[in-house]
């Protein structure tokens, strides 16, 4: 199975800061990761699949970038809503997630 | 944009079994494959089984592989999660989700695009 290795896991930031994320493959999964947001209580939000695309309706302030095992998830002009835990996940089967980043204040 | 509804979750002891269930409203149910995810107390994701729109083809993670079944009834617009001989570390929120993907060069790549709130299942004895 690929593993997925996320950090930091986690990270205080400020509103207004810019907060890059990292996930690392065990082996190459070219472009097909996913990054997801999640708010205490409630399901996982899809934000970018592959790696770079962003879904509709998911503010231009967060973007994505890497590919072959290296990703990052950067989130600039943080606002209070994006106070979260992110995970990134790939995409072959068995799908396999990252640990999480908790972003919080 | 669709949801999803999960339930049938609850507290039951070692070795006992649940049924879980997740109904699909807002979208043309029958054309998508679903997934099950689960997320243990304050610990990541961990995916544990996906149906492809027919049901004709599922996969499931090794953590569960010949203890849970997953299953469709596409005139009902709901999955279901068969759990047996449940561990302690079989405790988590699950959670099920809409699958979507990308087929390229003989290869499918899975993502989830819609996901439902869970359903909390707690094994203690």
């Amino acid at each position: 199975d690929i593993q997925m290795t996320q950090s930091p896991s986690s990270v205080s930031a400020s509103v207004g800061d810019r907060v890059t994320i990292t996930c690392r493959a065990s082996q190459s999964i070219s472009s097909w990761l996913a990054w997801y947001q999640q708010k205490p209580g409630k399901a996982p939000k899809l934000l970018i699949f592959p790696a770079s695309s962003l879904q509709s309706g998911v503010p231009s302030r967060f973007s994505g970038s890497g590919s072959g095992t290296d990703f990052t998830l950067t989130i600039s002009n943080l606002q209070p809503e994006d106070f979260a835990t992110y995970f990134c996940q790939q995409a072959n089967s068995p799908l396999t997630f990252g640990g999480g980043t908790k972003v919080e204040i | 944009q669709g949801q999803l509804v999960e339930s049938g979750g609850g507290v039951v002891q070692p070795g006992r079994s649940l049924r879980l269930s997740c109904a699909a409203s807002g979208f043309t149910f029958s054309a998508y494959g679903m997934h099950w995810v689960r997320q243990a107390p304050g610990k990541g994701l961990e995916w544990v089984a996906v149906i492809w729109f027919d049901g004709t083809t599922k996969y499931y993670a090794d953590s569960v592989k010949g203890r849970f079944t997953i299953s469709r009834d596409n005139s009902k617009n709901t999955i279901y999660l068969e759990v047996n001989s449940l561990t302690v570390d079989d405790t988590a929120v699950y959670f099920c989700a809409r699958g979507r993907g990308e087929y390229v060069g003989g290869h499918y790549y899975y993502y989830m695009d819609v996901w439902g709130k869970g359903t909390t299942v707690s094994v203690s004895s």
